[in-house]
């Protein structure tokens, strides 16, 4: 099975920061890479796929990048509203989906 | 507009029996793979398994830790996919989600684009 990682696991940013999240994959994956945000008592909601893909009503502060087994989450922008955890997941290898533990948007 | 929504979950003593079930609605149901997640309290997200659509004999997958005990199956013509728990353990305890699974490739999905707002197991005597 694939193994996930994420850094930080928690940060405390202020509003109008740039924040990058980082994943790693335990062996590479080809960009097949999916970040999901959630909010406490929420659904995960499906921000990106295929690494960089934003998704319909995503706002565009949000992007990803990376190759072979690290990727990387960016908010360009960090907004009130973007106070959540945020997961990558890999689905090159299936099953399993592998998930990242997650790493905690907190505003400062 | 989508919409996932789970229900059935609740308190249950070990050993016992659920079943969760999930209503899809806004979409084709039967064009899409279901999978179902679970995230114990103050946890990660856990894939539990999914079931591809009739185009691919709504075959099943499961994760290792849940092999055996769980078995998804669905219903196209009333748009809902189930989860039965059997021999449930206090391990068992979490928020149960069930997603639309999109991206797909040989009837299996790649990442998951609608989530229910999750059901909460309880296992506990």
């Amino acid at each position: 099975d694939i193994q996930m990682t994420q850094s930080p696991s928690s940060l405390s940013a202020s509003v109008g920061d740039r924040v990058t999240i980082t994943c790693r994959a335990s062996q590479g994956i080809s960009n097949f890479l999916a970040w999901y945000q959630q909010k406490p008592g929420k659904a995960p909601k499906l921000l990106l796929s295929a690494a960089f893909r934003l998704e319909s009503g995503v706002p565009s502060r949000f992007s990803g990048s990376g190759s072979g087994t690290d990727y990387t989450l960016t908010i360009s922008s960090l907004q009130p509203e973007d106070s959540a955890t945020y997961y990558c997941q890999q689905y090159y290898s299936i099953p399993p989906f592998t998930f990242g533990p997650g790493t905690k948007v907190d505003i400062k | 507009e989508v919409q996932v929504v789970e229900s059935g979950g609740g308190l249950v003593k070990p050993g016992r029996s659920l079943r969760l079930s999930c209503i899809a609605s806004g979409f084709t149901f039967g064009d899409y793979a279901m999978s179902w997640f679970r995230q114990a309290p103050g946890k990660g997200l856990e894939w539990v398994g999914f079931i591809r659509n009739n185009s691919y004999g709504e075959t099943t997958e499961y994760a290792a830790s849940v092999k055996g005990r769980f078995t998804i199956s669905r219903d196209d013509s009333k748009s809902i996919a189930y989860l039965q728990i059997n021999s449930l353990k206090t391990e068992d305890t979490a928020v149960y989600y069930c997603a639309r699974g999109n991206g797909i490739l040989g009837g299996s999905p790649y990442y998951f684009d609608f989530w229910g707002q999750g059901s909460l197991v309880t296992v506990s005597s």
